[in-house]
């Protein structure tokens, strides 16, 4: 099946840092991608959707101006969380969609200190 | 709008016991129907999918038939093993990809 690669797997930043992650489909062209978030024994919360060459869509409640979306490829969309937290810490998967299925990344544990 | 209940966890089973974790799901129009696995640390890998009424979707020994008639997706396995312990969700499309809370598995040697 397809694959979806996120980069980092993990990352630890300092509160008020920026932390960039990327997701990439690696044998398919994803006109959509999806990015979630999810907490510990819970499930994924959709936080935005980005198409190619648009602006992200955001789910109610999402800062815009503090998980900036960037789809610059057909193959590539990354999320910087923007002076990060100690409550943005968590689990960021993002998500990949062809014709047919979605896909996921192994998803990024990001840990604000 | 749309949505999924599955049943709460956690669930723990003994290995080689029967699973059944229950779906029911709302929504307007015949939306494509999953679960999905995540392992411990893991992102989520499709285990199934169905994509109308009657179909079953099986993979590994997992099996869950679409019904329409009681809005369900119920997943089910003969005989568990140690390495099926993990959350699974269920989760329809219908524009988007809506999860349920997710049910965690146990299995115990």
């Amino acid at each position: 099946g397809a694959v979806v690669s996120q980069h980092p797997s993990w990352v630890i930043c300092k509160s008020g840092t920026s932390v960039k992650i990327e997701c990439r489909s690696l044998d398919f062209q994803a006109t959509t991608m999806f990015w979630y978030r999810q907490f510990p024994k819970q499930s994924l919360m959709l936080m935005a959707t980005s198409n190619e060459g648009s602006k992200a869509t955001y789910e109610q409640g999402v800062e815009k101006d503090k998980f900036l979306i960037n789809h610059a490829s057909l193959t590539l969309s990354t999320l910087t969380v923007t002076s990060a937290h100690p409550e943005d810490s968590s689990f960021y998967i993002c998500s990949a969609r062809d014709p047919d299925e979605q896909y996921f990344g192994p998803g990024t544990r990001l840990t604000v200190t | 709008g749309d949505s999924v209940t599955q049943m709460e966890g956690p669930v723990t089973l003994s290995e080689e016991a029967f699973l059944t974790i229950n779906c029911t799901y709302t929504a307007t129009g015949y939306p494509s129907l999953f679960w999905y696995v995540q392992y411990p640390g893991e992102g989520l890998q499709l285990l199934l999918k169905a994509t109308k009424a009657d179909d079953k979707g099986s993979n590994k020994g997992f099996e869950a038939t679409y019904r329409k008639e009681t809005t369900s997706f119920h997943l089910e396995k003969g005989s568990v093993q140690v390495s099926d312990s993990a959350v699974y969700f269920c989760a329809l499309i219908g524009g988007k990809l809506i999860f349920g809370q997710g049910t965690e598995l146990s299995v115990k040697p």
